[in-house]
C-alpha cells in the first residue's frame, strides 16, 4: 500500500462549487504539505502543517483553506472553485524540517488532477 | 528573476550518452540542494541530496558551487528509463522546499 494517498485522483467540477481533495499518510510524519502543479511553473506550496494544530499559508493560499483533522490527515478545500484552480495538487509529507533532521526527504501523494469548467 | 532557474528542456539523447543538467538559484542564503525526478503525471520522488563535496550515486553525480550558485546533475551512460522531468530543489533553511520547473530528459534508442 502507498505511505501517502490523495483522494480523488481526477475530479471535474464547475466554476462555484467547493471540493475538498484529501491526503492520508500512514509514515508516521508530523509534516504536511500542500501543492499545486501548473505547466511551466513548478510546484507551489499552497499551505503546509507541522502537527495537528498548526497551520501555515504557503506561496498561493488565496482561495484555498485547509484542516488538519489528525496527524496522518490533511485535507484541502477550494470553498468556491474558479477555472484558474485547475492544475494538478500534491499533498506530501516529511519528518523532518527541510535542511534539518534526519532527513531532507518530502514524499509526494501520487496527485490530484483537478479541473474547474 | 525565479528564485530556482532550469532549462526547461527537452534534452533529447541516444542511450548511453552522458547528460548535464544545470540549475541556479537566486538566494546565497539558501542551505540545502536535492534533485527529484517526476515521470510523465506521477508524483515528485527525491533523487539525491547534493552536498557541498560533490556526490555520486551510481550514474548521477551531483555537484554544487555555491560561490557561483549553481548546482549540476551529470547522468552517465543513459538508460531509456531515465527519460523524466528533473527538478531542481532549494531550501533557504526555512520550513519550505523551492522546486524550480525542471528539465525533461527524453533518452532514445
Amino acid at each position: 500500500d502507498a505511505d501517502v494517498t490523495q483522494t480523488p485522483r481526477n475530479r471535474i467540477t464547475k466554476t462555484g462549487k467547493r471540493i475538498m481533495l484529501e491526503c492520508s499518510q500512514t509514515k508516521g510524519h508530523d509534516r504536511m504539505y500542500w501543492y499545486r502543479q501548473d505547466p511551466g511553473l513548478g510546484l507551489r506550496l499552497i499551505y503546509y502543517s507541522f502537527d495537528v494544530k498548526d497551520i501555515n499559508k504557503g506561496e498561493i493560499s488565496d482561495g484555498y483553506s485547509v484542516s488538519r483533522q489528525a496527524q496522518a490527515k490533511f485535507s484541502l478545500s477550494l470553498e468556491s472553485a474558479i477555472p484558474n484552480q485547475t492544475a494538478l495538487y500534491f499533498c506530501a509529507t516529511s519528518d523532518a524540517a527541510p535542511g534539518q533532521g534526519s532527513t531532507d526527504t518530502q514524499y509526494f501523494g501520487p496527485g490530484t488532477r483537478l479541473t474547474v469548467l | 528573476r525565479k528564485e530556482v532557474e532550469q532549462d526547461p528542456g527537452p534534452f533529447n539523447v541516444p542511450e548511453g550518452a552522458t547528460v548535464a543538467f544545470n540549475c541556479t538559484y537566486s538566494n546565497s542564503a539558501s542551505q540545502s540542494f536535492f534533485w527529484y525526478r517526476q515521470d510523465c503525471r506521477k508524483e515528485p520522488k527525491l533523487l539525491m541530496s547534493v552536498y557541498s563535496s560533490g556526490n555520486e550515486d551510481g550514474r548521477f553525480t551531483a555537484q554544487l558551487n555555491r560561490a557561483s550558485q549553481y548546482i549540476s546533475l551529470l547522468i552517465r551512460d543513459s538508460k531509456l528509463s531515465d527519460s523524466a522531468t528533473y527538478l531542481c530543489v532549494v531550501n533557504l533553511n526555512t520550513d519550505k522546499l523551492i522546486f524550480g520547473t525542471g528539465t525533461r530528459l527524453q533518452v532514445f534508442p
